[in-house]
């Protein structure tokens, strides 16, 4: 059983608009959570994190925390075609060892 | 302040031989992880360093092995290659480490084709 979920998609979301891309992850100990940005044949690069459940905003960007449903999401707003990328979920797991356990990953389109 | 470096950018080699790839962290950060990406598997966490000890470690066979360096340069060799070890494979170095809860700064990736 995979441990972390995401929609892989297409989402499509029209430019300025708020797109909704979310996460489950399995009960383990999860000690934190990341959205990463991949473009195509890049590497990814860091969004957001967040720690503690609630949200956490840093500009267009909200990521929202639910330990008890074992859930995170990201929210971006006033979406951009430049936004159109991969996003990719990561928890930081504590089991015998720390692992970083990484979802599939969301293909967002924003349409002009 | 220069990002995280991998050499080489791409490889292709023979079941069955070994390779080498390399990874020079941000300077000042103690801590260098490993992770595979293919389309299949999507990202999978290799192995983590922290000032030249792996601390944690992902679930792969033996055959993928790592060592880091008193400048925190970094290298991971996967012995006795097989197909399924063609991916890309990318570094990322961070303050802290997964203990800290640190975010990651990635490398470009070593492209390894094996044939």
């Amino acid at each position: 059983q995979k441990e972390v979920e995401q929609n892989s998609g297409p989402l499509s979301v029209p430019e300025g608009a708020i797109a909704s891309l979310n996460c489950t992850y399995s009960d383990r100990v999860s000690q934190s959570f990341f959205w990463y940005r991949q473009y195509s044949g890049k590497s990814p690069e860091l969004i957001m994190s967040i720690y503690s459940n609630g949200d956490k905003e840093d500009g267009r960007f909200t990521a929202q925390l639910n330990k008890a449903s074992q859930y995170v999401s990201l929210l971006i707003r006033d979406s951009q075609p430049s936004d159109s990328a991969t996003y990719l979920c990561a928890v930081n797991v504590r089991d015998s060892n720390y692992q970083l356990i990484w979802g599939a990953g969301t293909k967002l389109i924003i349409k002009p | 302040k220069a990002g995280v470096t991998q050499t080489p950018r791409y490889l292709i080699k023979t079941r069955g031989q070994q390779v080498t790839l390399s990874c020079s962290p941000i300077s000042g950060h103690r801590s260098v992880s490993w992770y595979q990406q293919t389309p299949g598997q999507g990202l999978q966490f290799l192995f983590e360093y922290f000032s030249e000890t792996q601390r944690n470690k992902g679930n792969f066979p033996g055959r993928f092995s790592g060592r880091q360096f008193s400048n925190s340069r970094s290298e991971m060799n996967v012995s006795t290659l097989e197909l399924g070890d063609s991916a890309l494979y990318l570094c990322a170095s961070s303050w802290g480490g997964l203990q800290g809860n640190s975010p990651l700064h990635f490398g470009n990736g070593t492209r390894l084709t094996v044939t």
